[in-house]
């Protein structure tokens, strides 16, 4: 069973569309992120939700609108998508917030803005 | 300069051992991680290291810690055609205790 799952695993859109990226853990876990890595593999942390509620924004822009409807959901809705938010989009989830603890990482979505 | 710096490409043969380096800034995390991505994969969590240890071995991977230098390193020995990949340093940063990852360096096992 897959521990953290993502859909879709490629996207291409056109710019200006509205897409979603959907994540899901199985993991009983309290906290879940999202991570975008560039074409040049640079990851950097994007949100951090712990029990469903937003902790970390890591400048953003407020196109990204992250959404979780539970524990093990965190979805990541995007708006006016431009050409510059082509990127893989990892989604990862960890035992809890706050306690170091080991955060495990879904396969990724490739979005490619065109 | 970056958090997390790591250089960016190594190259060895198969059978030898490989040594990825990765250095820091902020010494206040707590577990320092090695990942691995292999292409088109997502990220795999190879192994870490608690901040009061400065080695830990794990099979064919040895991790070491100066915490001195803020130095980490991941040694592979017997490097084979599979651990041909991307590897990432991170460490927990800021007060936020954000995973914050080095550049990736990219690992080529040559026959």
């Amino acid at each position: 069973d897959t521990a953290v799952s993502q859909t879709p695993k490629y996207l291409v859109t056109q710019m200006g569309n509205d897409k979603s990226i959907k994540c899901e853990q199985n993991l009983g876990h309290d906290t879940m992120y999202w991570y975008k890595q560039d074409s040049k593999k640079f990851l950097k942390i994007m949100f951090s939700y712990n029990n469903k509620e937003l902790i970390i924004n890591e400048t953003v822009p407020n196109r990204f609108s992250p959404k979780s409807p539970d524990k093990a959901h965190l979805n990541l809705h995007i708006n006016s998508l431009e050409l510059g938010d082509s990127a893989v989009y990892f989604c990862a989830s960890s035992r809890q917030y706050g306690v170091t603890d080991t955060q495990y990482f879904g396969p990724g979505t490739r979005l490619t803005v065109l | 300069g970056e958090d997390v710096e790591q250089s960016l490409f190594l190259s060895v043969r198969e059978g030898d051992s490989s040594v990825i380096n990765c250095t820091y800034t902020d010494s206040s995390s707590t577990y320092l991680y090695w990942y691995k991505q292999e292409p088109g994969a997502g990220l795999q969590l190879l192994t870490y290291i608690f901040s009061n240890m400065d080695m830990k071995q794990d099979q064919r991977l040895t991790v070491l810690l100066n915490k001195k230098d803020k130095h980490l390193s991941l040694r592979i020995a017997d490097t084979q055609t599979g651990d041909s990949a991307i590897y990432f340093c991170a460490g927990e940063l800021g007060a936020n205790s954000k995973l914050t990852f080095g550049k990736g360096i990219t690992l080529s096992v040559r026959p």
